[in-house]
């Protein structure tokens, strides 16, 4: 089954303590990308990627780091989470093709504490 | 910078037809999505523009007209289970870049 998985779904957390979300997609795309959700503000990327070892800077990347040492994978990485980290976040992939369709993964819960 | 605009609500009545607007300003873009979601859930891809015109997909539509910085999903047949948010996003063709609009409430009464 075609499909971008993340882990953990839900994650409660302290300031300070580094964490990190993975995300993997199974359906060979070059194009991976971080988004997080607050109500009211929509979807904001946080950094996407066009291939392996290739990241780019979305509109709201303080505080995060990623990795694309895989083409299946694109950690996000929080080294030192702050409260205002607290959302709601998206890993997605697509291809680089004529529709641009971005398949979600289910979403992971976080809260920092 | 980039930008697109919607509505934050819209209410309509079970089984009518309901338009979904996004006005954008951006320096340029591959073309127009459209996805929804539903509350808890993740985004699922709707339909694309590439091209100024109407996409039908079902009961879905969508427009996009370059000249006039706007788009639309056109929703025909409402069912109950359309109940949800729906977003438009643009990838820039500077820097790859996605970007959302805030997304569309929508609300179908019986």
């Amino acid at each position: 089954e075609a499909q971008v998985t993340q882990n953990p779904r839900y994650l409660i957390t302290v300031t300070g303590k580094k964490l990190t979300v993975t995300c993997s997609q199974n359906m060979n795309h070059e194009y991976m990308s971080w988004y997080r959700q607050d109500p009211g503000l929509g979807l904001r990327q946080i950094y996407y990627s066009m291939n392996v070892e290739v990241t780019d800077k979305g509109d709201v990347p303080e505080g995060y780091k990623v990795s694309r040492k895989e083409k299946r994978n694109f950690p996000l990485i929080l080294e030192s989470p702050s409260p205002n980290q607290t959302s709601l976040y998206f890993c997605a992939s697509s291809f680089l093709a004529a529709t641009d369709t971005q398949y979600f993964g289910p979403g992971t819960r976080l809260t920092v504490l | 910078g980039q930008s697109l605009e919607q509505p934050s609500e819209v209410t309509a009545v079970e089984g009518a037809i309901v338009q979904i607007n996004c006005t954008y300003q951006t320096s340029g873009f591959y073309g127009l999505s459209w996805y929804q979601q539903h509350d808890g859930g993740a985004p699922t891809f709707l339909s694309y523009n590439a091209l100024d015109g109407l996409e039908e997909t079902g009961r879905f539509s969508s427009f996009l007209s370059r000249s006039d910085s706007y788009g639309y999903l056109l929703l025909q047949e409402l069912q109950m289970k359309d109940s949800a948010s729906y977003f438009c996003a643009v990838r820039s063709n500077r820097d790859d870049k996605i970007i959302f609009g805030k997304g569309t409430r929508l609300h179908i009464l019986p």
